[in-house]
C-alpha cells in the first residue's frame, strides 16, 4: 500500500499568513492527489483534486502543486474560516490512503 | 442537488454484524465511484471501500474479508455490510461520491458505529 506522510502534523498561524502543508507519497503517484479540509464536527470538504485542480466554489487563496512523490497545499492570506484540519489523499492506487492530517490553529 | 444520507449505525458488541445504508439523491449509485470512509473518535480519515463500474470493489486491508460493499440500483442506495466487528471499527462512517480521477466530491453527514461490550 502507498503511505502518505503529511507535515507538519500541527501548526499555528495568524490571519493573513501564507501557510504551506506538505504531503509525501511512499512511491510515485503522478498527480493523483487530493486535499480535504475538515472543521471540528463537520464533514470533510474537497478542496483540490488531481494535485492542482481547484474544486468549484473553493476560494482561490487555496492552491495545490506537485507531482510524483511530493505535493504541497498552499493557503495564501489565511482567513479565520481556514482554521481546520487538512488531509491529503492519494487516488492513484487502491487501497486509497489518506495522510495523517495537519491541524492549522490560530496563533 | 446531490444528497447522501447514511443510516444504520449504533452500538454493537464485538463480533457482531451491522449493515450501513447510504441513500442517494441527485446522483445514481451505479454510475459513480461510491465510497465509504471512516473516522475514529479524535482520529484522522481512513478510506474503507469503493464500488464502481459493473462490479469493481476494493477494500482497505483493515476490513478486507469482514466488510462487503454493495449497491441496490433500484433503491439508489449504497450499503456496507460489516461482520466480525472489533473495537477498532468504532468510528463515524461516511459515504461519498466521486468520479475517476476526482474522488470523494460529495459526502454524507455520517453515521456513528460504536463497537463495545
Amino acid at each position: 500500500d502507498i503511505q502518505m506522510t503529511q507535515s507538519p502534523s500541527a501548526m499555528s498561524a495568524s490571519v493573513g499568513d501564507r501557510v504551506t502543508i506538505t504531503c509525501r507519497a511512499s512511491q510515485g503517484i503522478s498527480n493523483y492527489l487530493a486535499w480535504f479540509q475538515q472543521k471540528p464536527g463537520k464533514v470533510p470538504k474537497r478542496l483540490i483534486y488531481a494535485a492542482s485542480s481547484l474544486q468549484s466554489g473553493v476560494p482561490s487563496r487555496f492552491s495545490g502543486s506537485g507531482s510524483g512523490t511530493e505535493f504541497t497545499l498552499t493557503i495564501n492570506s489565511l482567513q479565520p474560516e481556514d482554521f481546520a484540519t487538512y488531509y491529503c489523499l492519494q487516488h492513484k492506487t487502491y487501497p486509497l490512503t489518506f495522510g495523517g492530517g495537519t491541524k492549522v490553529e490560530i496563533k | 442537488e446531490v444528497q447522501l444520507v447514511e443510516s444504520g449505525g449504533g452500538l454493537i458488541q464485538p463480533g457482531g454484524s451491522l449493515r450501513l445504508s447510504c441513500a442517494a439523491s441527485g446522483v445514481t449509485v451505479n454510475t459513480n465511484y461510491m465510497t465509504w470512509v471512516r473516522q475514529a473518535p479524535g482520529k484522522g480519515l481512513e478510506w474503507v471501500s469503493v464500488v464502481f463500474s459493473v462490479s469493481s470493489t476494493y477494500y482497505a486491508d483493515s476490513v478486507k474479508g469482514r466488510f462487503t460493499i454493495s449497491r441496490d440500483n433500484s433503491k439508489n442506495t449504497l450499503y456496507l455490510q460489516m461482520n466480525s466487528l472489533r473495537a477498532e471499527d468504532t468510528a463515524v462512517y461516511y459515504c461519498a461520491r466521486g468520479a475517476s480521477g476526482a474522488p470523494l466530491e460529495f459526502w454524507g453527514q455520517g453515521t456513528l458505529v460504536t463497537v463495545s461490550s
